[in-house]
């Protein structure tokens, strides 16, 4: 299926670190969501934007709607070793008429202590 | 809230049996629901997207008498793999669409199968 260009693919960063990765399309979204998933477990919801424009921050995660609608970033802040795992980007298209969602191919990130 | 859960958690069972799974959405209503299937170090591949009352939309390339898909009530949906063979082995995620906009997704724990 179709899928969404997200960036970096993997990472290896210092604890303490700021980490940013972003996902981008050629088609218009009118939703973002980013999930971060653990090994062996479902991705868990973190941030969701509905707005060009928005940004929405949980803790030290912050993410934005480009104002193109057509990618979105995913900042953290001050990285800890339980930021491991991977980062999902996901977008809504203006043409799903089911709320269905293409998902980004991930960023795998890992933080050395 | 919005929690949602799955059963069996991991599940192995002979090429040719037939495995059912459970997805529940525990605290909300869920009138759309989703079935994914992910391959290691992979991305979510959406298998359907399943409506409460009505037939579930299969994606294209996914044989829909291989996997059956039964949304019977706002809380449960079911994926049964039937005939199973190794190469239906995978882990299959489930999501429910909910949340204060509507528009948010979120995801059970999932189902490692292994087919021997």
């Amino acid at each position: 299926g179709q899928q969404l260009n997200q960036s970096p693919q993997s990472m290896f960063i210092q604890e303490g670190e700021d980490v940013s990765m972003n996902c981008t399309s050629s088609s218009i979204f009118n939703t973002w969501l980013w999930y971060k998933q653990d090994p062996g477990e479902g991705p868990v919801l973190l941030i969701a934007l509905y707005k060009a424009g928005e940004l929405t921050s949980n803790g030290r995660l912050t993410a934005q709607f480009g104002i193109t609608r057509k990618d979105s970033f995913l900042n953290i802040s001050a990285s800890i070793p339980s930021d491991v795992g991977i980062y999902f980007c996901a977008g809504q298209p203006t043409t799903s008429g089911t709320y269905k969602y293409i998902f980004g191919t991930g960023t795998r990130l890992k933080v050395l202590a | 809230g919005a929690v949602v859960s799955q059963h069996p958690s991991w599940v192995i069972c002979k090429s040719g049996t037939s495995v059912k799974i459970e997805c529940r959405s525990l605290d909300f209503q869920a009138t759309t629901m989703f079935w994914y299937r992910q391959f290691p170090k992979q991305s979510l591949m959406l298998m359907a997207t399943s409506n409460e009352g009505s037939k579930a939309t299969y994606e294209q390339g996914v044989e829909k008498d291989k996997f059956l898909i039964n949304h019977a009530s706002l809380t449960l949906s079911t994926l049964t793999v039937t005939s199973a063979h190794p190469e239906d082995s995978s882990f299959y995620i489930c999501s429910a669409r909910g949340g204060a906009g509507g528009y948010e997704q979120y995801f059970g724990p999932g189902t490692r199968l292994t087919v021997t």
